[in-house]
């Protein structure tokens, strides 16, 4: 069955950088992309970005540009995320999803990781 | 980016009952509309997907409908893991958006 385990929960200072692992399981892992979305505490949904594991290619939303990183590592069927000069609202549970952008019409996040809390604490 | 209007952002009702959620987009989005459970300390699952398609699985009592800017999910009669959280989300175009969610408590 498919599966997506993230990393442990971590505590940051501010200014710091994060690196949250998903390791992936139960399907061909570059076929498909994996889309990362966080939750503050109390707030709502929000798209980091999207990696396709079969070329590397990367979208972020505008407000993470240039302080994000998503690679993958195919050996190991597993995608990261990194994010730079960490402030204290980044504090979130992010979650990585199987995306199916480019696989299949209209695209979904069909199965998703149980998240990685992150807080940003001085 | 595309708005994601989502309600109600509460909602209590009782098992068995049937409930309605709308979502609309702030410009069209075709189909590119998908539906979510988030229960705490599980992973989110995917429900409905393409607006109207049961992800494989999913229990028939969830169904979706709409098209371009109005959506609408349907859980036909409440069961004891329904009582969750529910979100929309567009992915017609990039920034994915999100709807700010329902809330689903028992009466």
């Amino acid at each position: 069955q498919v599966q997506l385990v993230q990393s442990g929960a971590e505590v940051k200072k501010p200014g710091a950088s994060v690196k949250v692992s998903c390791k992936t399981s139960g399907y061909s892992f570059n076929i498909f992309g994996v889309s990362w979305v966080r939750q503050a505490p109390g707030q709502g949904l929000e798209w980091v970005g999207w990696i396709s594991a079969a070329d590397g290619n990367t979208k972020f939303a505008e407000k993470f540009q240039g302080r994000v990183t998503m690679t993958t590592d195919t050996s190991t069927s597993t995608a990261y995320m990194e994010l730079r000069s960490l402030r204290f609202d980044d504090s979130a549970m992010y979650y990585c999803a199987r995306d199916l952008e480019g696989v299949a019409a209209p695209p979904s996040f069909d199965y998703w990781g149980r998240g990685t809390l992150i807080t940003v604490s001085s | 980016d595309i708005q994601m209007t989502q309600s109600p952002s509460t909602l209590s009702a009782s098992l068995g009952d049937r409930v309605t959620i709308t979502c609309r987009a702030s410009q069209a989005i075709r189909s590119h509309l998908n539906w979510y459970r988030f229960k705490a300390g599980k992973a989110p699952e995917l429900l409905i997907y393409g607006a109207s398609y049961l992800k494989s699985g999913v229990p028939s009592r969830f169904s979706g409908s709409g098209s371009g800017t109005d959506f609408t999910l349907t859980i036909s009669s409440l069961q004891p893991e329904d009582f969750a959280t529910y979100y929309c989300h567009q992915s017609y175009i990039t920034p994915h958006t999100f709807g700010q969610g329902t809330r689903l408590g028992i009466k």
